[in-house]
């Protein structure tokens, strides 16, 4: 079965600290992955993507075949960085698998 | 340009009414979405569309819930004798075609069933 889990429902860490958001997947195809955020009072937009292999606001997520995860870093936390995180994932058919979420708050 | 739009942002509708909601897609983007975000839930996937086919319906909750899509652009999404359960907010995106796209997100609309 296709499903994308995300441990921790809501995470805090302080303000400089190193955060982690944690993603994990099931597919038995060749997965395509997606982070978005939501940050308060404004549209679900994308963060980033596996494909592209970039560097957004600081954020960077590899793709680990092997354990099935694709968890997103960010080696110094922001205050804007707090907002919700959904790690998504695409099928072959299109399909497009959201995982439940994770509150991140930076504390000042 | 105009990003994706849906009406109406809030709906307030009795238990056992039918209700129509509407999205409104990037023009030239091929393909929509529908998700649910109940809260606490995340975001639930509904139905895609790629043009005005939807190859993918597994997601509709049951058969009081429908979409479809008309000139490959606007989309409607019809619930039928509405439960308290379907109380969400219902999200719209669209992206430029299938693979893997950036999908961009409407406002949703808010429904409540009370």
């Amino acid at each position: 079965a296709q499903r994308v889990t995300q441990p921790e429902k809501l995470l805090s860490v302080f303000k400089g600290a190193p955060v982690e958001l944690k993603c994990n997947y099931s597919y038995s195809g060749s997965p395509e992955l997606f982070w978005y955020v939501q940050y308060s009072r404004q549209r679900l937009q994308l963060l980033l993507r596996h494909i592209s292999r970039e560097s957004i606001k600081g954020f960077t997520a590899d793709l680990n075949k092997g354990e099935t995860s694709f968890h997103l870093k960010k080696p110094f936390a922001q205050e804007e960085d707090s907002a919700m995180y959904y790690c998504a994932l695409q099928t072959s058919y299109d399909k497009v698998i959201f995982g439940p979420g994770t509150s991140l708050s930076v504390i000042p | 340009g105009a990003g994706v739009s849906q009406s109406p942002s809030n709906k307030v509708t009795e238990k056992g009414k039918d209700v129509e909601l509407r999205c409104d897609p990037i023009s030239g983007h091929t393909a929509l979405y529908w998700y649910r975000q109940s809260l606490g839930q995340g975001l639930e996937f509904l139905i895609y569309f790629q043009g005005n086919s939807a190859p993918d319906k597994s997601g509709l909750p049951s058969d009081r819930f429908s979409a479809e899509r008309t000139g490959g652009s606007v989309s409607t999404l019809t619930i039928q004798r509405t439960q308290q359960e379907d109380s969400a907010v219902y999200l719209c995106a669209s992206s430029p075609g299938a693979g893997p796209y950036e999908q961009y997100f409407g406002p949703g609309t808010r429904l409540t069933v009370t």
